[in-house]
C-alpha cells in the first residue's frame, strides 16, 4: 500500500514549456486534489475531482488543466508555464465520508 | 465564510517545554477542524481532527487540541516538547457536508526546539 505517490519529485521548466505531473493513490479514494505551496501562504487549491471523469476548480486554477480518467491517477498539467507557478505542488485524496486527507511527498516545480 | 487565522507564524521553545500553536476560524456552519503536520521537504501528516465529537481531541505524538466555540479557536498543544517535534504546522477548516472547495489551510507556523 503506497498511499499517494506523486511524478515527478523534482522539476526545472523554461517559461512557455509544457508539463504535466502525476499523482497515483491506490486506497481507491473517490476525492482528489491538486494544491500549490507558497511560503506564508499555506496550501492553495488548484483544482480537485470527486470522482472519475469529475473535475472542479478550486482556489486558484487560472493556467492549470487536469484530468482524471481513472479513478486512482489524477493528472495536473501545465500547457505554457510561467514563473508565478514556481512553487511546491501537492496532490491528496481522501475517502468519500472521511474528512481526513492524505497527502503525496510533494513535487518542486521551478520556472525560469 | 470560512476563514482560518495561525496568530504566529514562527513559535521557538526549548526542549521539555510545553507547546502553543494557536488557530483562529471563522465558520457559517458547523466546522471539522484539523491540524497536519509538515517535515522539512514531506508531505503533510494528519495529527488530529475535531468533528462534532468531544471537544478535547488527541492526536499522534502527544499533541492535542481544544475546540472552544465561545472563543472560536482550536489551539495546538504538547506538554513537553521535543526536537523531533520542529516542524510546520498547519490549522485546516471545512464544514461538514461541504464541497472540496470550502477546505482552508492556514498559513502556517513554523516550530522551532531549541536544545
Amino acid at each position: 500500500n503506497a498511499g499517494v505517490t506523486q511524478t515527478p519529485k523534482f522539476r526545472v521548466l523554461k517559461t512557455g514549456q509544457s508539463m504535466t505531473l502525476l499523482c497515483a493513490q491506490d486506497m481507491n479514494h473517490e476525492y482528489m486534489y491538486w494544491y500549490r505551496q507558497d511560503p506564508g501562504m499555506g496550501l492553495r487549491l488548484i483544482h480537485y475531482s470527486v470522482g472519475e471523469g469529475t473535475t472542479a476548480k478550486g482556489e486558484v486554477p487560472d493556467g492549470y488543466n487536469v484530468s482524471r480518467l481513472k479513478k486512482q491517477n489524477f493528472l495536473l498539467g501545465l500547457e505554457s508555464a510561467a514563473p508565478s507557478q514556481t512553487s511546491v505542488y501537492f496532490c491528496a485524496s481522501r475517502l468519500l465520508g472521511s474528512y481526513e486527507q492524505y497527502f503525496g511527498p510533494g513535487t518542486r516545480l521551478t520556472v525560469t | 465564510a470560512q476563514s482560518v487565522t495561525q496568530l504566529d507564524s514562527h513559535v521557538s521553545v526549548s526542549e521539555g517545554t510545553p507547546v502553543l500553536l494557536r488557530c483562529n476560524y471563522s465558520s457559517s456552519y458547523s466546522p471539522s477542524l484539523f491540524w497536519y503536520v509538515q517535515h522539512p521537504n514531506k508531505g503533510l501528516q494528519l495529527l488530529l481532527k475535531y468533528t462534532s465529537a468531544a471537544t478535547l481531541v488527541k492526536g499522534i505524538n502527544g499533541f492535542e487540541a481544544e475546540f472552544k466555540k465561545s472563543e472560536t479557536s482550536f489551539h495546538l498543544t504538547k506538554p513537553s516538547a521535543h526536537m523531533s517535534d520542529a516542524a510546520e504546522y498547519f490549522c485546516v477548516v471545512t464544514e461538514l457536508y461541504s464541497s472540496a472547495s470550502k477546505i482552508i489551510f492556514g498559513s502556517g507556523t513554523r516550530l522551532s526546539i531549541r536544545p
